[in-house]
């Protein structure tokens, strides 16, 4: 099993750049979750697809953020703008329901 | 909402001590989730437990869930440079996890 993929590893943009996360979930499984880690709050749950739908976006910071999951295998996290608070580790991890969440090694973003 | 409160946030420990983190939720939680993220890397999943008073170990990680099904415990006895890195319990409700804040150990080789 190749696990969560994520893309880009590292990404480096400017503010007001609009950014773009991608995740693979593993095969098989139904919920996928998106995370921001940073050193000042932790690792936040920011929004959960069960079955490619949304069920709960209450993490997201604001409306400069959107998720979607098109299909069953992929799902991207945008940022427009973005802006230098949003500098952090995002992860992507996919589970079936009631079992463990797998990871992602997560996307590093800095905004300049 | 649902806290996952963990303690402490820090901890250096010479190799060979023994170290615990201690998890606290604001609400009974139906299981509980321990993870291990290494410096630079993503949560690993270490363990789940469900049942009230439930004890596991792995090798020289031992896991606790508390009667009341609020609490939770990690022990490591006579840490390796190995263990070094952070450890978030996590519970649900539902398919959600609500991480704690994670205790980040440090071991002194």
């Amino acid at each position: 099993d190749a696990g969560v993929i994520q893309s880009p590893r590292h990404e480096v943009t400017e503010m007001g750049q609009e950014v773009t996360l991608r995740c693979k979930p593993i095969s098989g499984h139904d919920y996928l979750f998106w995370y921001r880690q940073t050193m000042m709050r932790g690792l936040e749950l920011l929004i959960y697809f069960n079955n490619n739908v949304p069920i709960d976006d209450s993490g997201m910071p604001e409306d400069r953020f959107s998720a979607k999951m098109p299909n069953a295998s992929f799902s991207t996290l945008k940022i427009q703008p973005s802006e230098p608070r949003d500098s952090a580790v995002y992860f992507c991890a996919s589970s079936s329901a009631g079992l463990p969440q797998h990871f992602g090694d997560g996307t590093r973003l800095s905004i300049l | 909402g649902q806290q996952v409160m963990q303690i402490p946030q820090y901890q250096h420990v010479q190799e060979g001590e023994d170290f615990t983190t201690y998890c606290n939720s604001s609400t009974t939680l139906s299981n509980i989730q321990w993870y291990k993220q290494r410096p630079g890397g993503h949560p690993v999943f270490l363990i789940q437990l469900v049942k009230s008073g439930e004890v596991k170990k792995q090798k020289r990680l031992t896991f606790q869930f508390g009667e009341a099904k609020k609490n939770s415990s990690l022990h490591i006895t006579a840490t390796q440079t190995t263990d070094v890195g952070t450890y978030f319990c996590a519970g649900p409700p539902g398919n959600m996890l609500t991480f704690g804040g994670g205790t980040r150990l440090m071991v002194k080789p």
